[in-house]
């Protein structure tokens, strides 16, 4: 089977910098994905790391370490608009492509 | 372009009763997913569909749920005997293929088993 742990909220302000970890328990494993959710909203995709080490897309940086089955989402210069849930997914298991994701960090950005 | 649609966007049904949701992938997109959301949960993984490969069913519940996927486009997931636990949002996603890390997400269909 296959488990992610990452914490139920976090909570900064503008222009902060916001770190959500997450560890995983796989019993395969092709790489770790982020997704972002705003409340009503369909979740869309920020990043991917499927070698370890850091992935840069502007303000959000994810990283990997596939030997302590750990990576990370990091939001920077936080913006209210960045207020919305973050899901890790490990795309493993059976079929290649199946992700499971962990049950999500809620990010409260206040002015 | 087009993304992703579900219908409908909501469905209220009493238990019991058989519901099927339907899911308009992106065009050209191979892969097809459907999951379940909870209310204030992570997504759960129920079916996976990839070409003319067959399914991987390993994430439906019961045997209540089924799906399938026509000419490798549209798909409808059925729910046969609605319990309330089965109230959730369901989402489709679709991606390029096999081995594509982007999944890209319908909208949902907010289910509600009174």
């Amino acid at each position: 089977g296959q488990s992610l742990e990452q914490p139920s909220e976090v909570t900064a302000v503008e222009g902060a910098i916001v770190q959500i970890n997450c560890t995983y328990q796989t019993s395969g494993f092709y790489g770790l994905s982020w997704y972002q959710q705003h409340d009503g909203g369909a979740p869309t995709f920020l990043s991917y790391n499927g070698l370890d080490g850091l992935e840069e897309t502007g303000r959000f940086s994810s990283f990997l370490s596939r030997s302590d089955s750990y990576g990370y989402l990091l939001l920077q210069e936080l913006q209210m608009k960045d207020s919305a849930s973050y899901f890790c997914a490990v795309r493993g298991g059976g079929a290649g492509n199946k992700l499971t994701f962990g049950g999500g960090t809620r990010v409260l950005v206040k002015p | 372009g087009a993304g992703v649609s579900q219908s409908p966007s909501n469905k209220v049904t009493e238990k019991g009763k058989d519901v099927e949701l339907r899911c308009d992938p992106i065009s050209g997109h191979t892969a097809l997913y459907w999951y379940r959301q909870s209310l204030g949960q992570g997504l759960e993984f129920l079916i996976y569909f990839q070409g003319n490969s067959a399914p991987d069913k390993s994430g439906l519940p019961s045997d209540r749920f089924s799906a399938e996927r026509t000419g490798g486009s549209v798909s409808t997931l059925t729910i046969q005997r609605t319990q309330q636990e089965d109230s959730a949002v369901y989402l489709c996603a679709s991606a390029r293929g096999a081995g594509t890390n982007e999944q890209y997400f319908g909208p949902g269909t907010r289910l509600t088993v009174t």
